[in-house]
């Protein structure tokens, strides 16, 4: 059983659409996040909830909204999609205080791809 | 703000070399640190970490020391081998705004191991 899993893995999409993700943890966690990866690499966190409460909101525009039904669902709808929001988007999860334990769980990332 | 700085790559080396990728950090306070290692086509994995000052970290071969004097947690291994081929990348945990954990990342260093 996949702990942490993401769909889809690829989307390929236009300019202007508006696409959702989603992920889904089934290690009973607490905290789950999205992460974004650009081209390079470089990994810079985008959102962090906690028992369905947004904790972390980093500076990441209103495009973006992270929805959670439940603690081991957490959804990223992206509205008005823009070329420069091609990236690979990681969610993770984590037991409670996970950043201070440092546990974090990584699903296998969703490739976007805006054309 | 706290932040993570690794060593450029991407570093080609050939099997059973030493490995050494450098990473240093700037924080307030007394972070944990971490490796994380992504496969290709995967999601991060938590490789190693170290909690407080002189510990070490170890797994697979892989180690790191947290020294504080020198803020730097750089990752060694003694003989490297072709499946070690990743992108390694350093961490740190820091309090955010909102008073929860999350893991900073460094620009990850992308490792080739050859025959």
């Amino acid at each position: 059983d996949t702990a942490v899993s993401q769909t889809p893995k690829y989307l390929v999409t236009q300019m202007g659409n508006d696409k959702s993700i989603k992920c889904e943890q089934n290690l009973g966690h607490d905290t789950m996040y999205w992460y974004k990866q650009d081209s390079k690499k470089f990994l810079k966190i985008m959102f962090s909830y906690n028992n369905k409460e947004l904790i972390i909101n980093e500076t990441v525009p209103n495009r973006f909204s992270p929805k959670s039904p439940d603690k081991a669902h957490l959804n990223l709808h992206i509205n008005s999609l823009e070329l420069g929001d091609s990236a690979v988007y990681f969610c993770a999860s984590s037991p409670l205080g996970g950043g201070l334990s440092g546990e974090l769980f990584f699903g296998e990332g969703s490739r976007l791809t805006v054309l | 703000g706290d932040s993570v700085t690794q060593m450029e790559g991407p570093v080609t080396l050939s099997e059973e070399a030493f490995l050494t990728i450098n990473c240093t950090y700037t924080a307030t306070g007394y972070p944990s640190l971490f490796w994380y290692v992504q496969y290709p086509g995967e999601g991060l994995q938590l490789l190693l970490k170290a909690t407080k000052a002189d510990d070490k970290g170890s797994n697979k071969g892989f180690e790191a020391t947290y020294r504080k004097e020198t803020t730097s947690f750089h990752l060694e291994k003694g003989s490297v081998q072709v499946s070690d081929s990743a992108v390694y990348f350093c961490a740190l945990s820091t309090i955010s705004g909102a008073g929860s954990y999350q893991l900073t990342f460094g620009k990850g260093t992308k490792l080739s191991v050859i025959p």
